[in-house]
């Protein structure tokens, strides 16, 4: 069965400094795997993904994670946090195939200090 | 882009009743979709796999008789809440996965239903 893991369930940060949320997942074969970002009350959107290819992925608002087989983990990094990304953050799992079903973390969430 | 919508975004209903909750994949068409729940500060669930055309898929627990799933096209699901309970209350989000873009997820705004 696949699972996630996050193992900080919250993260404080001050506005400018650099931000790693951890992700470790398992999974029987090569997975896709998710980042989530959910501000208070609102649906899901999608930071970036990964398929295949290149380990390193650039996602939005200046996100990137980078996917390590040896270790499972799949964690997201920012160089430079701003205000605005204070929010919930979910890694997620998922199968191949056509199959899309997400196994999600328990979540991390960031605050920004001024 | 692609976008999933809820409707509504809110709901409350009478301890009892039955309330729906659409999914729509306004630009493309999607064969599944999915229903998961959300729990205040907590993670998502996934409640069960709607199949365009056949019955949905339920996960472990959920309760197929309570939490009734329709997938009558390819571009709309809903949910059913039937007899709701105040336990019931929660978070429901859908999504649903557009093939030929790169398999992207797409997720819904969600809709909060509140049972009083």
């Amino acid at each position: 069965a696949q699972s996630v893991t996050q193992p900080d369930i919250h993260i404080t940060v001050s506005e400018g400094a650099s931000l790693e949320l951890r992700c470790n997942y398992s999974y029987g074969a090569t997975p896709y795997l998710f980042w989530y970002v959910q501000s208070p009350g609102q649906g899901l959107q999608l930071l970036l993904k990964y398929f295949s290819g290149d380990t390193l992925v650039q996602g939005i608002k200046g996100f990137e994670a980078e996917f390590k087989r040896s270790q499972s983990s799949f964690n997201l990094r920012k160089p430079s946090v701003h205000w605005s990304d204070a929010a919930e953050y979910f890694c997620a799992v998922g199968g191949r195939g056509s199959n899309y079903k997400l196994t999600f973390g328990k979540g991390t969430l960031l605050t920004v200090n001024p | 882009g692609a976008v999933v919508s809820q409707h509504p975004s809110w709901v409350i209903c009478k301890s009892g009743t039955s309330v729906k909750i659409e999914c729509r994949s306004l630009d493309f068409q999607a064969t599944t979709m999915f229903w998961y729940r959300q729990f205040p500060k907590q993670s998502l669930m996934l409640m069960a796999t709607s199949n365009e055309g056949s019955k949905a898929t339920y996960e472990q627990g959920v309760e197929k008789d309570k939490f009734l799933i329709n997938h009558a096209s390819l571009t709309l699901s809903t949910l059913t809440v039937t007899s709701a309970h105040p336990e019931d209350s929660s978070f429901y989000i859908c999504s649903a996965s557009r093939t030929g873009s790169g398999n992207t997820i797409y997720f819904g705004e969600g809709s909060w239903l509140t049972v009083v």
